[in-house]
């Protein structure tokens, strides 16, 4: 079973900041899933990646598989980018399970 | 399409109670999953299901039963709540074939008192 970890726990930035939260996961992987978890509760997936750097908008996620090792990176942050950024890992069984992060809570100040 | 939808959104039982959660899937998908979100912790995975009339159980099963007798819809019972089994209720579903992206649905909040 994977171990995934993330830092930090919380997060408090003043609008415009750049934001990085970093994952980091015991066993290699294939990808790496960053999902986003809005204030309402609901959980969407952000960016799956397996190498290098994906790009969506204002946000930025960078992978380094040698490593084991992945950051989310926000810039010009907004309120609205308030929510909990949640990192998950596939473990190897067959039904391709996700080991989930624990969050980090960003709250982005106007 | 309305993706993944959970009923009910809230529920407050009493210990002892039994319940069923309702995960309903619109998308085809053959992998269905039950997590259960506590404070400071991951998403934990309870039970999940590899296609029509499969389950398998997870990380934290005990207490908790599923059945997947149609493609669409994954259930998750609870025959005797505890008060431990307080928590945000979360399925998912996925395609059988990569990316393995996992759709959401809204949550389920149970408090057992």
């Amino acid at each position: 079973k994977n171990e995934v970890e993330q830092s930090p726990q919380n997060l408090t930035a003043q609008e415009g900041e750049f934001i990085t939260i970093n994952c980091s996961y015991s066993v290699g992987i294939s990808a790496l899933h960053w999902l986003q978890q809005h204030p309402g509760g609901g959980i969407v997936s952000l960016f799956m990646l397996s190498s290098g750097k994906k790009k969506h908008g204002r946000l930025i996620a960078t992978i380094n598989i040698q490593e084991k090792h992945s950051s989310l990176h926000i810039t010009a942050s907004h309120p609205r980018d308030s929510a909990v950024y949640i990192c998950a890992a596939p473990d190897s069984g067959s039904a391709r399970q996700l080991t989930f992060g624990s969050g980090t809570q960003l709250t982005v100040l106007p | 399409n309305a993706g993944v939808t959970q009923t009910p959104k809230f529920r407050v039982l009493k210990t002892g109670q039994s319940m069923t959660l309702l995960c309903a899937q619109d998308m085809n998908h053959e992998y269905m999953y039950w997590y259960r979100q506590d404070p400071g912790m991951g998403l934990r995975l309870i039970h999940y299901s590899v296609g029509e009339g499969t389950t398998a159980k997870g990380e934290v099963p005990d207490g908790y039963n599923v059945s997947r007798l149609k493609k669409q819809n994954f259930l998750l019972g609870l025959e005797s709540a505890a008060p431990s089994q307080t928590s945000v209720y979360f399925c998912a579903s996925r395609e059988d074939r990569s990316p393995d992206t996992q759709y959401f649905g809204p949550g389920t909040r149970l408090l057992v008192l």
